[in-house]
């Protein structure tokens, strides 16, 4: 079975400060490969994904991606963050040939300080 | 137009009754889940649900059950509710699995 790490439950960082938020998984197989935020409140929604191709994926708001296969990661960036950006991310995979149930990472809390 | 839409938004309820959360997706979606997210935000598959297939995740007790009147709609059933059921509860919805899921915004479940 697939399964996702995110190394950092919570990455403070200031206003206009870059940020990696990390993402490692599991899977003997190929996979595809999602970002989502959590704004307070609300339910997720897709940042951005990566299905096969170009291994880096740019995304909502300024986020990018890139997938490294033989480290097996799924990094978020965004070069300068905003207050606005203070939320929850979630990374996620399914499975090529297996089972389509999305597994999630137990999130990474970003926090940007003014 | 809301794509997948959830209601109640909050529910507050004593331990021991009955509760149903429903679950309306617009989008033509094959597939619907239930996610509990507890209160350290992490994000526990209970239920998937297609067409054809329903899987359960063993750990969910048989005190929640989903039904499916139909392939745009989701619902979740509890009963004899338990202090430890309290958390926000996320009904999704997707196409496949190199689709990314569509959630609702959430039913924060409370049990008193």
């Amino acid at each position: 079975a697939q399964s996702v790490t995110q190394l950092d439950s919570q990455v403070p960082v200031f206003e206009e400060a870059p940020v990696e938020l990390r993402c490692n998984y599991s899977s003997s197989v190929s996979v595809y490969l999602f970002w989502y935020v959590q704004y307070p409140n609300q339910g997720l929604q897709l940042l951005l994904k990566y299905l096969s191709g170009s291994t880096l994926v740019k995304g909502i708001n300024g986020f990018e991606a890139e997938f490294n296969k033989s480290q097996t990661s799924f990094h978020l960036r965004k070069p300068s963050v905003h207050i606005s950006d203070t939320a929850e991310y979630f990374c996620a995979v399914t499975i090529s040939g297996g089972s389509y149930i999305p597994t999630f990472g137990r999130g990474t809390s970003l926090i940007v300080h003014p | 137009d809301t794509a997948v839409s959830q209601t109640p938004k909050y529910l507050v309820t004593q331990m021991g009754n009955d509760k149903s959360i429903k679950c309306e997706q617009n989008l033509g979606h094959d597939t619907m889940y239930w996610y509990k997210q507890d209160s350290k935000k992490f994000l526990k598959i209970m239920f998937s649900y297609n067409n054809k297939e329903l899987i359960i995740n063993e750990t969910v007790p048989n005190r929640f059950s989903p039904k499916s009147p139909d392939k745009a709609h989701l619902n979740l059933h509890i009963n004899s509710l338990e202090l430890g059921d309290s958390a926000v509860y996320f009904c999704a919805s997707n196409r496949g699995r190199n689709t990314e899921a569509f959630f609702g915004q959430g039913t924060r479940l409370t049990v008193v």
